[in-house]
Formats: structure tokens, C-alpha cells, sequence
């Protein structure tokens, strides 16, 4: 069955760096687009961006473009997501995605149980 | 950026009722329309997809209709464990906007 397991979260300081890592089974990794999606302690979920399939697009919400990187290794099946310059807004429940493709209309169909990061000083 | 909206942003409702939730994207977005289903703590859950596709596996009381600018997602007989927060997203270019959810809670 396919899972994604999310790992790296914790706390940090503003203006540190971060890297999060989803480590992916159950599925042809190297055939789907991935995501990172947030969410800040008692609100919405928030689209961070997105990565495809062979690795050589990726797209990022304005608020973390520039300062977020998206990436990953298919030979690990794994996707990256790198933070840098954190500020306390970023401090949410991060998750990676699975996009269903085409013929799921680019639906998110799987996602990981999500990594706690905390922006404080 | 485009934005996505929901309508109520919270209801109020009991076992069996039916329920509908409203979404409207800024501009027209075909087809290219989902639904979340989330629970506290935990991830969210896909339901619908396409606008009106359900997801293998979810129940066939969720249903979903719409297109362009305006859907909607609504659960037929609501049962005790449908109550959950509830996002659309776009899904036709980036960025993948969700919309703000839509709280069920029981009445």
C-alpha cells in the first residue's frame, strides 16, 4: 500500500535553515508529481509547492518562494523540502502529497501523517 | 492569484441530515476542482476529484457537482463520522489553492 512517512520537523530559530524529508513506498515513485502542503496551528491548509515527476519542474507559493526548495532523489524514493530563512509564520504541520496525475485530475490522493516544525526563538 | 471560497464556513447539522457545501473559485477553473475530507490531527483525506469523481473507497452519500466557477459537495444522510472539516482546492495550475473549509459539527 503506499505510504508516506514525513521526518525532520522540530524547533528552530528565525532566520535558521530546516530540511524535511517524506520517504515514499507502494507506488512508482518516479512516475508522480509530489507536494508539500502546510498547516499553521488551527487553520487552513496552505499549497507550499510542487515538484515533478523526473525533478526538473518545480513551482512554490509565494510565500516561500526563494527561501524554499523543493526537491528529490528517485533512486531513494524520497522528496526534500529545504527551508531556509525561517520565519515564525512558517510554523505549521508540514505534509507531502502525492499527486494522482492526469487521470486523477491532479488530486492529492495520498498524504503523510505530516512533521511538526516550530519557528521560535 | 486566484482565490478559492467556501460557504458556510461552519454548520451545524445532525445524523442523517443532508449537507451542502459551496466553492467558488475567482475564475473559471473547469473541472479541475477537489475535495478534503479532514479530521483533527490527522491528514486530510480525498474524496471527490474531477469536480464530481468519488474517490475509490469513499462512500457513495458524498457527491460532487459543478463546474467553471461554482461547486459544490454535499453528504446525502451525514453520518457520525462525517463530521470533519471539509476544503475544495484548484487544481488547473499552480498554485494548487485550497479554499478556507468548512467545519460540520454536530448541531
Amino acid at each position: 500500500q503506499v505510504q508516506l512517512v514525513e521526518s525532520g520537523g522540530g524547533v528552530v530559530q528565525p532566520g535558521r535553515s530546516l530540511r524535511l524529508s517524506c520517504a515514499a513506498s507502494g507506488f512508482i515513485f518516479s512516475s508522480y508529481d509530489l507536494h508539500w502542503v502546510r498547516q499553521a496551528p488551527g487553520k487552513g491548509l496552505e499549497w507550499v509547492a510542487v515538484i515533478s515527476y523526473d525533478g526538473n519542474t518545480q513551482y512554490y507559493a509565494a510565500s516561500v518562494k526563494g527561501r524554499f526548495t523543493i526537491s528529490r532523489d528517485n533512486s531513494k524514493s524520497t522528496l526534500y523540502l529545504q527551508m531556509n530563512s525561517l520565519r515564525a509564520e512558517d510554523t505549521a504541520l508540514y505534509f507531502c502529497a502525492k499527486d494522482g496525475g492526469g487521470s486523477g485530475w491532479h488530486s492529492f490522493d495520498y498524504w503523510g501523517q505530516g512533521t511538526l516544525v516550530t519557528v521560535s526563538s | 492569484d486566484m482565490q478559492m471560497t467556501q460557504s458556510p464556513s461552519a454548520v451545524s447539522a445532525s445524523v442523517g441530515d443532508r449537507v451542502t457545501i459551496t466553492c467558488r473559485a475567482s475564475q473559471g477553473i473547469g473541472s479541475w476542482l477537489a475535495w478534503y475530507q479532514q479530521k483533527p490531527g490527522k491528514a486530510p483525506k480525498l474524496l471527490i476529484y474531477g469536480a464530481s469523481i468519488l474517490q475509490s473507497g469513499v462512500p457513495s452519500r458524498f457527491s460532487g457537482s459543478g463546474s467553471g466557477t461554482d461547486f459544490s459537495l454535499t453528504i446525502s444522510s451525514l453520518q457520525p463520522e462525517d463530521f470533519a472539516t471539509y476544503y475544495c482546492q484548484k487544481a488547473n495550475s499552480f498554485p494548487f489553492t485550497f479554499g478556507p473549509g468548512t467545519k460540520v459539527d454536530i448541531k
